[in-house]
């Protein structure tokens, strides 16, 4: 998993509440993202960041913020879960240089209720 | 177009057999497209990848072919075995520099002993 780790790894909340995921790396990429995966939609963009504080918009981001204080650490927040919410979250560290490969994290199941 | 179309949904292959699972695209200024292998419970591995300068890339099994005139590419797994039963998806780099990523829906390959 390329040195990729995601917190939780399984979740269940009930709809209205705050939820945060947790992305960490260990080998100082610069960019990373954050997915969701759904069956019959594949992997779709929510957010990415490209650097300390500097985040931007993927394809499906409404109700999800993201902040990245530290290089280590990419943090996804659904700020009132919903049920459609309920999905499972990629974290994804792009490489080093000019490589445009994408490496996954494991992966959190969440489950909207 | 921000899509990228991925056949057959799923697939069937006898051991030792070819699998092909086709991509088509629109955006021709996608500049990247990597193919993922999933196994369940598991984040998506990146399996090999190509850029649109090139007809064809070959690893090992596995071969991308790309048809820059007809925006379609294809991934061939040659020998086919067991242990490659898992779920593939291709995708497209639609971002530049920024490397999002615009994936298919995944085509479940199943390879019979």
């Amino acid at each position: 998993d390329a040195g990729i780790t995601q917190s939780p790894r399984h979740k269940v909340t009930e709809t209205g509440t705050p939820v945060t995921l947790r992305c960490h790396q260990t080998e100082n990429h610069r960019y990373m993202y954050w997915y969701r995966q759904d069956p019959g939609h594949g992997l779709r963009l929510i957010h990415y960041s490209y650097g300390v504080k500097d985040t931007d918009k993927g394809e499906v981001s409404d109700g999800y913020s993201v902040s990245r204080s530290k290089t280590e650490d990419f943090l996804l927040t659904l700020e009132s879960a919903t049920s459609s919410q309920t999905s499972v979250y990629f974290c994804a560290i792009r490489g080093l240089g000019n490589s445009y490969e994408q490496y996954f994290g494991p992966g959190t199941r969440l489950t909207v209720t | 177009q921000q899509q990228v179309k991925q056949s057959p949904q799923s697939l069937i292959v006898q051991k030792g057999g070819i699998s092909i699972i086709n991509c088509a695209y629109e955006n021709t200024a996608f500049d990247y497209f990597p193919w993922y292998q999933q196994f369940p419970g598991k984040g998506p591995a990146l399996l090999i990848a190509i850029r649109p300068d090139v007809s064809e890339k070959k690893e090992g099994r596995f071969t991308i072919s790309f048809n820059k005139s007809a925006k379609q590419f294809s991934l061939h797994i040659m020998d086919s075995q067991p242990g490659d039963s898992a779920t593939y998806f291709c995708a497209a780099n639609y971002g530049g520099a920024t490397n999002k990523l615009i994936f298919g829906t995944g085509t479940l390959l199943a390879v019979q002993p």
